[in-house]
């Protein structure tokens, strides 16, 4: 079975704090996708990263760093020097070929508070 | 470039009455989908479509029906509301429905729909 599992529900950190965000998925299949979504207060859904099941390469992006590991069938999201305007609920999702449909499996979201 | 637009952003209907939420996407994707989020539940899939004039159920169809008359709209229509379908609903896109581009979805506003 396909899933994700996202531990923390909520996070609280003071504003320069670095900052993980834990992300733990299931599969099978040997191809798959992992993202990354930004819920903001505003309640729009933010694209962050996208990352193939054959690449492992970790990636940086300002103050932005996700950690893939397959070993540990994980792809964790750390946020560096922590800033209030990165409160936001963020989502991990598992994307994967059904025959010729494409399946995005959601975790539940972890919710993150920087504080001033 | 607006991405994608919903309409209407919010609205509050009496139980059995018939809605049409609207969606329009301007970046010629291939596919598109529906979600409803609760809290608590994360996103859920309402329907998707992979291309114009194809259609499929998603993991919480019953009560909502989709059409995909061409490739920039994607209306969702609830025949006949119940207090359950009170939620946010979000539209979204993705370019690819094969190969391993074109995963990510891009996402819309939103509709926040009550249902009295």
């Amino acid at each position: 079975a396909q899933k994700v599992t996202q531990a923390q529900t909520e996070i609280s950190v003071v504003e320069k704090e670095d900052v993980t965000l834990d992300c733990v998925y299931e599969t099978r299949d040997t191809t798959y996708y992992l993202f990354w979504y930004k819920q903001p207060p505003s309640g729009e859904l933010v694209f962050l990263i996208r990352r193939n099941s054959f690449d492992e390469q970790n990636e940086i992006s300002g103050r932005y760093s996700w950690n893939f590991q397959k070993s540990t069938s994980s792809f964790n999201f750390t946020i560096t020097a922590s800033q209030v305007v990165d409160s936001a609920v963020y989502f991990c999702a598992l994307g994967f070929n059904a025959g010729n449909n494409r399946k995005l499996i959601w975790g539940l979201g972890t919710s993150l508070a920087v504080n001033p | 470039i607006a991405g994608i637009t919903q309409a209407p952003t919010s609205q509050i209907l009496a139980a059995g009455r018939r809605m049409t939420l609207r969606c329009t996407q301007d970046m010629r994707h291939n596919a598109m989908y529906w979600y409803r989020q609760d809290l608590g539940l994360g996103l859920r899939l309402i329907h998707y479509s992979n291309t114009a004039g194809t259609t499929g159920k998603g993991e919480v169809p019953d009560g909502y029906s989709v059409s995909r008359a061409n490739t920039d709209d994607f209306p969702l229509t609830l025949a006949s509301a119940v207090p359950s379908q009170t939620s946010v609903y979000f539209c979204a896109s993705s370019r690819g429905t094969s190969g391993t581009e074109g995963n990510e979805q891009f996402f819309g506003p939103g509709t926040r729909l009550t249902v009295l």
